[in-house]
């Protein structure tokens, strides 16, 4: 079966520099998640969209911003980028504004040096 | 206190073991409950799904919850090598799916 796919799965950049992170959900899937994880911890809720608005919004830094596009993929975009983003950036997607189980991606490991 | 406790573990067990995690809750408000696998560098992949107290079997895994004592369990029979991971309890507010709230995980080792 299909999964949520992100795009790259491995990404290093510059203090100071940007970065943008894709996420394709899952095929009929209308709600995007993004969650960061740092070594060792639990996810992080960052920013969901569903059907193309912002749907909610957490920890998120105004650094970053994030959209979802007409076929629903997602984009983070992050700028400014500090050491303390190095972590693991998780997509995860699912159906409906009713409560669905998440399904989550591998994720972009984004390193800062 | 965080809203969601679980043992970090690490949780070490022969093969063949039944394994039995652990979250417990403060939040009443929390309707919906669910357990997620992660092995090292990999997504966090869902096992099990469910909204109301008792049990729910898939397998060789039983998720158990207990609304009135705030506590979710996870119950895995004749543990595998292959179990080894990171186990992740999950559980959510709301009707709209929104804010998931995630324990900080299990670490578990099945030793062959």
């Amino acid at each position: 079966a299909a999964g949520v796919i992100q795009s790259p799965r491995h990404l290093i950049k510059e203090k100071r520099e940007t970065a943008t992170l894709k996420c394709y959900p899952i095929p009929r899937h209308d709600t995007v998640y993004w969650y960061q994880q740092g070594p060792g911890q639990d996810p992080q809720f960052l920013i969901s969209f569903y059907e193309k608005m912002q749907s909610d919004k957490g920890s998120i830094p105004d650094r970053f911003s994030a959209q979802q596009f007409s076929d629903y993929h997602s984009e983070l975009n992050m700028s400014s980028l500090e050491l303390g983003d190095s972590a693991l950036y998780f997509c995860a997607s699912s159906f409906g504004q009713g409560v669905s189980p998440l399904h989550f991606g591998n994720g972009t490991r984004l390193t800062v040096t | 206190q965080k809203e969601v406790e679980q043992d970090p573990g690490p949780l070490s067990v022969p093969e063949g073991a039944i394994v039995s995690l652990n979250c417990t809750y403060s939040n009443s408000a929390f309707q919906y409950f669910m357990w997620y696998r992660q092995y090292s560098r990999k997504g966090p992949e869902l096992l099990m799904y469910t909204y109301s107290s008792g049990n729910k079997e898939d397998g060789r895994f039983t998720a158990q919850v207990d609304k009135s004592s705030k506590y979710i369990s996870l119950f895995i029979r004749d543990s595998q090598p292959s179990d080894s991971a990171t186990y992740l309890c999950a559980m959510c507010r709301d009707n709209y799916g929104q804010n998931f709230v995630f324990g900080p995980g299990t670490r578990l080792s099945v030793l062959p």
